[in-house]
Parts: structure tokens; C-alpha cells; sequence
């Protein structure tokens, strides 16, 4: 079974710009979250979709933004982007079935603005 | 305070050690408990899933829940150069976002 994948692994953009990144989960995972990872902060959460529906989402500004289409694949887009929005973007899919409510992360989108 | 917490360490132990990671809850509603190793500038890779209290095995690695103390643990037994990286304890209610520990660093020393 494939894991969940993410494409582009690497990006550069400029300040002002904006992005998009995507996340394919693992067949059959109707649950998809998004997580912002840098050395200073950890990992922090950015939100979650679940059959198309945000259901849980962190404390980042409205810059950022996310979609969930109805195979489950997910976007996430981040306009005007600043220097500190430099990080490694994860995604991570879960089945949510009784039992089996772990998390699978992806490789992660490693994004530069310059 | 925060709803998890994990030393950062780091953590330096020689190859053949016995490795035991810590983490502490406060939030009543976790029911799911996680660990993630991660790699320097790679994703997390779930190591072990755990609903219950008690102990889960798998090879060289043994996650413990107490869900009383709201505590969990991760062992590593034979520990491996291979085994330096990072370990994130996660945990989660249902329907609920993860929520992470900041990370153990761990290192293995030949």
C-alpha cells in the first residue's frame, strides 16, 4: 500500500508570493491534517479535514488556508508569504475506524521564501 | 501549562543501552497514544499505536500506557546508532486533533 504523498518536496518563493501544496493520503484515509515544522517552534498544527469538512483547526492566520476534495486528496495554500513562513509542511492521514485512529505523515514539502 | 510534555533532552546513551522516553498528559480525553521517530529533515515514521493501558511490543521497541498516572513511555531495548533521531510522543480524543510532545532528541553513541 502506497504511504501518503506530497508534492513538491522542495519549493522556493518569494516574499509576497503564494503557494499551493498538496497531499495525497493513503487509500481509503478520510482524514487529513497539516502541520507546520520549524527548529525553533516543533510541530504545530495547522488543521484538519475529514470527509471534505475542516473539523479541527490551530491557531495560524487566515494566510493560511486548506481544502479537502472528495477523494480525499488535500491542498493546502498560503498567500503573502513571509520570511517566517520558511518550514518543512507535513501532512498526515488516519483511517479514524474504531481502533485505528494513528496518524501516517508524509515526506514533507520543505518551503523557502526568500 | 501545556496539555503535553516531553523532555527535549538530548539524550546521550552508549550502543546496547536500554533507552527510556517520557512523556505527560493532562487533557483526560486522550484515548489514542502515538510515538514518531524522526529523522533530520524527514517526515515522522510511526513507531507505536497504543488505545489501552499496559504494555505493547514490537521487536525492540515497548510502549507503555498509564492512563491513571497520564504517563506514557517508550523503551528501546539494544539500542542502535541507527536509532539517533528525534522520538515524538503524540496522543489524541476522538475526532479530536494530535497533539504532539516537542521531542526527545536522542543519541546513540558507537
Amino acid at each position: 500500500k502506497a504511504g501518503v504523498t506530497q508534492t513538491p518536496r522542495y519549493l522556493i518563493k518569494t516574499r509576497g508570493q503564494q503557494v499551493t501544496l498538496s497531499c495525497s493520503p493513503i487509500s481509503g484515509h478520510r482524514s487529513v491534517s497539516w502541520y507546520q515544522q520549524t527548529p525553533g517552534q516543533g510541530l504545530q498544527f495547522l488543521f484538519e479535514y475529514f470527509s471534505e469538512t475542516q473539523r479541527n483547526k490551530g491557531n495560524f492566520p487566515g494566510r493560511f488556508s486548506g481544502r479537502q476534495f472528495s477523494n480525499s486528496r488535500s491542498e493546502m495554500n498560503v498567500s503573502t508569504l513571509e520570511l517566517g513562513d520558511s518550514a518543512l509542511y507535513l501532512c498526515a492521514s488516519s483511517l479514524e475506524t474504531t481502533g485505528q485512529d494513528e496518524q501516517y505523515f508524509g515526506p514533507g514539502t520543505r518551503l523557502t521564501v526568500t | 501549562q501545556k496539555e503535553v510534555e516531553q523532555d527535549p533532552g538530548p539524550l546521550s546513551v552508549p550502543e546496547g543501552a536500554i533507552v527510556s522516553l517520557n512523556c505527560t498528559y493532562s487533557n483526560s480525553a486522550f484515548q489514542y497514544f502515538m510515538w514518531y521517530r524522526q529523522y533530520s529533515r524527514k517526515g515522522p515514521e510511526l513507531l507505536m499505536y497504543t488505545y489501552s493501558s499496559g504494555n505493547k511490543e514490537d521487536g525492540r521497541f515497548t510502549a507503555q500506557v498509564d492512563k491513571s498516572s497520564k504517563y506514557i513511555s517508550l523503551f528501546i531495548r539494544d539500542s542502535q546508532p541507527s536509532d539517533s533521531a528525534t522520538y515524538l510522543c503524540a496522543m489524541r480524543g476522538r475526532g479530536q486533533k494530535v497533539t504532539f510532545g516537542t521531542g526527545t532528541k536522542l543519541q546513540v553513541i558507537p
